[in-house]
């Protein structure tokens, strides 16, 4: 019974560095999350994967962050020359649909920019 | 642009006493709503949700939440806090059709023996 798994679980980088983040959802879930909280803040949405549809990136903050989904499954944060400001936990969830009844999530990537 | 407001941001109580975390949102039309909740070092999880029905919604632990539409408010409730409350709750809201939730900044309870 896995739930969702990120890694890695931390992450120091410097600034200027490209980092990727790995989301593993629950197996069978469609419908795919990526969100970031940062220090006192609540949970930014980033990006929504469902199914085979194009994905929702509205909420990406900077053409420096992309994310994929392969096979329908697994999910990769990708930000390019990160900034400092881009220090936050990164979190990924999954749904069994393509609404947000309930949203499973994941443990969290702790993203460290110096 | 749809936001959702916690006003409390740290609520210290003792044990027994009894709990309200505030949740208002601004969007007029039809809307699902959550509380999710933290516990420190744990991973964020649904603690009740509303999308139709009774107003008056039944979590696990002994929460509910009441809907109140004319007020745009979703506050959280327990009539008797225990120290394993301590944690971090979060409201979050899914405007219709969307997909995606908005999170409130979250409350810190800190439940003392």
């Amino acid at each position: 019974g896995a739930g969702v798994s990120q890694s890695p679980s931390n992450k120091v980088t410097e600034k200027g560095k490209d980092v990727e983040l790995r989301c593993d959802p629950i197996s069978g879930h469609t419908a795919l999350y990526w969100y970031r909280q940062s220090l006192g803040q609540g949970l930014e949405f980033l990006i929504y994967f469902q199914g085979n549809s194009a994905p929702d990136k509205s909420g990406l903050p900077s053409d420096r962050f992309s994310a994929e989904r392969t096979g329908g499954s697994v999910s990769t944060l990708t930000i390019q020359r990160t900034q400092q400001e881009d220090s936050a936990v990164y979190l990924c969830a999954s749904s069994p649909s393509d609404r947000a009844n309930e949203q499973f999530f994941g443990p969290g990537t702790r993203l460290t920019v110096l | 642009a749809q936001s959702v407001s916690q006003h409390n941001h740290h609520v210290i109580l003792s044990e027994a006493a009894s709990l309200e975390l505030g949740c208002n949102y601004s969007y007029g039309g039809t809307v699902n709503l959550f509380w999710y909740v933290q516990y420190p070092g744990q991973h964020l999880q649904l603690l009740l949700k509303y999308f139709s029905g009774d107003p008056l919604v039944k979590g696990i632990k002994g929460f509910e939440a009441e809907f109140i539409k004319s007020k745009f408010s979703f506050n959280l409730r327990k009539p008797s806090v225990q120290w394993s409350d301590t944690a971090e709750y979060f409201c979050a809201v899914e405007t219709g059709g969307y997909n995606k939730l908005i999170f409130g900044a979250g409350t810190r309870l800190a439940v003392h023996p």
